[in-house]
């Protein structure tokens, strides 16, 4: 079964831009992840797939400031212009077969 | 349009049974995986198991496995996460997550807005 692994913490300032990581085990490289966002005392939201080419696919009403992209095992969630409702948790999810995992999360602060 | 809308929050004692939903719309319910999902206080997300309603096929996590209690309501097109016996430590926010599924990959696409479960003596 994959392990993805994500950083604690992130943060930057206001208009600047951020990237976070997901980091597939080893064997799984190639696998496909979710990136999800989930802001304080909310429900968590589905961002984008994204695919170990770097293609991606985003969710309805994602905004253009949320991008992904892939290098080998790492998955990268890029905000550009950074707001203050971007300060959340965010998760990435990969899959293999029926059974599902959840990355520990990071934590985004805008400065 | 794809909405999940879980029941409201709970608190219970521990030993009691309990039995909390999610009922979709917007979409062809038997087609579609719905996950469940626990938070606990100030962690992250935690994969409890999935349901394929129109089979049923349902698959739990290892850590879940014979603790909870996944089922389907085609009827009423409402998947449902239950206990026998709650424990303090089954305090939690637990939300259901409709699976999309594109090229071979599916993942959770649609959450609904979560359910609070308090267990305490």
């Amino acid at each position: 079964q994959p392990v993805v692994t994500q950083s604690s913490s992130a943060s930057a300032s206001l208009g600047s831009s951020v990237k976070l990581t997901c980091t597939l085990s080893s064997g799984h490289s190639t696998y496909i992840i979710a990136w999800h966002q989930q802001q304080p005392g909310k429900a968590p939201r589905y961002l984008m797939k994204l695919e170990g080419s770097g293609i991606y696919r985003k969710g309805s009403g994602v905004p253009d400031r949320f991008s992904g992209s892939s290098s080998g095992a790492d998955r990268y969630l890029t905000i550009s212009n950074l707001q203050s409702e971007d300060e959340a948790d965010y998760y990435c999810e990969t899959w293999d077969g029926n059974t599902r995992v959840f990355g520990t999360g990071t934590k985004v602060t805008v400065l | 349009e794809v909405q999940l809308v879980q029941s409201g929050a709970e608190v219970k004692k521990p030993g009691e049974s309990l039995k909390i939903s999610c009922t979709a719309s917007g979409y062809n319910f038997p087609t579609y995986w719905v996950v469940w999902v626990r938070q606990m206080p100030g962690e992250g997300l935690e994969w409890m198991g999935n349901i394929y309603p129109g089979d049923p096929d349902i698959t739990y996590s290892p850590s879940f496995q014979g603790q909870v209690t996944i089922s389907a309501d085609m009827s009423i097109t409402t998947v449902f996460l239950q206990w026998s016996s709650l424990k303090a430590s089954d305090s939690a926010m637990y939300y259901c997550a409709r699976l999309e599924c594109h090229d071979g990959a599916c993942y959770s696409a649609y959450w609904g807005q979560g359910t609070l479960v308090g267990v305490s003596s």
